[in-house]
């Protein structure tokens, strides 16, 4: 089965880091790839992994470890417009099918 | 370069009706997914069409069904509407020849099921 779990709400204050975690159990693996999504807004793409490590792009980093089928979202030097919902999302091996988990919801407070 | 585009951006329909949405991938795409997502939850998979035929498929029943043009572009029909379908529907975008690529989303329809 698909199945990817992240925590459902985290609050942060500006200016800090926050690590947002994901979890998987997918049938296939082809990639990960973190969005954010503003509220009533559609997904913009953040970062991607598919080989182990960390990627940096910015304030934004994003880790993974395909033997321990996790990953995380790493924001550092918190803004107010970094609230928002973080989606954690695996690609599968032949199309280009994204399977999402639930999303966590950040809010950055003052 | 224009990006995905969705129309409606709203919709209000009753039950046991029956609704289209539509979608112009990114400039260069050739492939379209439809995801619906219902409030607080991530998106779930519907369809993906490429080639115009549906490529794969999620975990919904047959009245959610859909179809591509020769210019990529693509439609989402719903029949026989239920309360349960109210959400955010997302179409993305992405490119078959550069299957390394991300895949980009529209900006959805809010669909509203009375």
């Amino acid at each position: 089965g698909q199945n990817i779990d992240q925590p459902t709400e985290m609050t942060a204050t500006e200016g800090a880091i926050v690590q947002i975690n994901c979890t998987y159990q997918t049938s296939g693996f082809n990639g990960l790839f973190w969005y954010q999504q503003h509220a009533g807004e559609a997904p913009t793409f953040l970062s991607y992994n598919v080989l182990d490590g960390l990627e940096e792009k910015g304030r934004f980093s994003s880790f993974l470890s395909r033997s321990k089928g996790y990953s995380y979202l790493l924001l550092k030097e918190l803004q107010m417009k970094d609230s928002a919902s973080y989606l954690c999302a695996v690609r599968d091996n032949y199309g280009q099918n994204f399977v999402f988990g639930p999303g966590t919801r950040l809010s950055v407070l003052p | 370069d224009a990006g995905v585009t969705q129309s409606p951006t709203h919709l209000i329909k009753t039950r046991g009706q029956q609704v289209t949405l539509r979608c112009s991938p990114k400039s260069g795409h050739d492939t379209v997914s439809w995801y619906q997502q219902a409030l607080g939850q991530g998106p779930q998979f519907i369809f993906q069409y490429y080639e115009e035929e549906e490529r794969q498929r999620g975990n919904f029943p047959d009245r959610f069904s859909g179809h591509q043009f020769p210019n990529y572009s693509s439609e989402l029909n719903v029949n026989a509407l239920l309360l349960g379908d109210s959400a955010l529907y997302l179409c993305a975008s992405s490119s078959q020849f550069r299957s390394t690529d991300t895949q980009y989303f529209g900006p959805g329809t809010r669909l509203t099921v009375l």
